[in-house]
């Protein structure tokens, strides 16, 4: 079965600074890579996606992230953090082949801009 | 295009009480799927749905039926609900293909005392 780690749940960090937010994941197969966003109260928004191809995934809000097979990862990163971007962050996986509809979570991560 | 729509937004039900929560979607999507958000826990897939009449089970679905009659309809009922049902839920579509994201709805917020 695969499974998605993200080993912080809370991530502190000032304004205009760099942040990075961690992701492993566990899976025999080939995956399909995701980085969502939750704002207070609101639904989950899809920030990027890796499916094939370059490793390095450019999302919205200046948010990237690069898989990297060898380690199992798939990190977030922001070079410059905005106030705004104060919210809970989800990394998600999926089978490349089988699994159906599954789409696994990983148990998120506060993201919390300070001044 | 109102994209994923879920009704209630809020609820709270005493223990025992049946209810259903409401998902509709006009994106024409394949795949439905409902989850429980839980602190520290994420998103875990209670039922999931790959076609109209076609339903499966994830990874929480005691307490919890679906169905699935037509394209755009996905209704979560819970038959006799219980503190531990105290939840958000999501409710999110996807196209067939595997290699596109989920689509979700703004949640309910169920509260069982």
């Amino acid at each position: 079965a695969q499974s998605v780690t993200q080993l912080d749940s809370q991530v502190p960090v000032f304004e205009e600074a760099p942040v990075e937010l961690r992701c492993n994941y566990s899976s025999s197969v080939s995956v399909y890579l995701f980085w969502y966003v939750q704002y207070p109260n609101q639904g989950l928004q899809l920030l990027l996606k890796y499916l094939s191809g370059s490793t390095l995934v450019k999302g919205i809000n200046g948010f990237e992230a690069e898989f990297n097979k060898s380690q199992t990862s798939f990190h977030l990163r922001k070079p410059s953090v905005h106030i705004s971007d104060t919210a809970e962050y989800f990394c998600a996986v999926r089978k490349g082949t089988g699994g159906g509809n599954k789409l696994t979570f990983g148990t998120g991560t506060q993201l919390k801009v300070e001044l | 295009n109102a994209g994923v729509t879920q009704t209630p937004k809020f609820q709270v039900l005493k223990t025992g009480q049946s209810m259903t929560l409401q998902c509709a979607q006009d994106m024409n999507h394949e795949y439905m799927s409902w989850y429980r958000q839980d602190p520290g826990m994420g998103l875990r897939l209670i039922h999931y749905s790959v076609g109209a009449g076609i339903t499966d089970q994830g990874e929480v679905p005691n307490g919890y039926n679906v169905s699935r009659s037509t394209t755009e309809d996905f209704p979560l009922r819970l038959l006799s609900a219980a503190p531990s049902q105290t939840s958000v839920y999501f409710c999110a579509t996807r196209p067939g293909q595997m290699n596109t994201e989920a689509f979700f709805g703004q949640g309910t917020r169920l509260t069982v005392v």
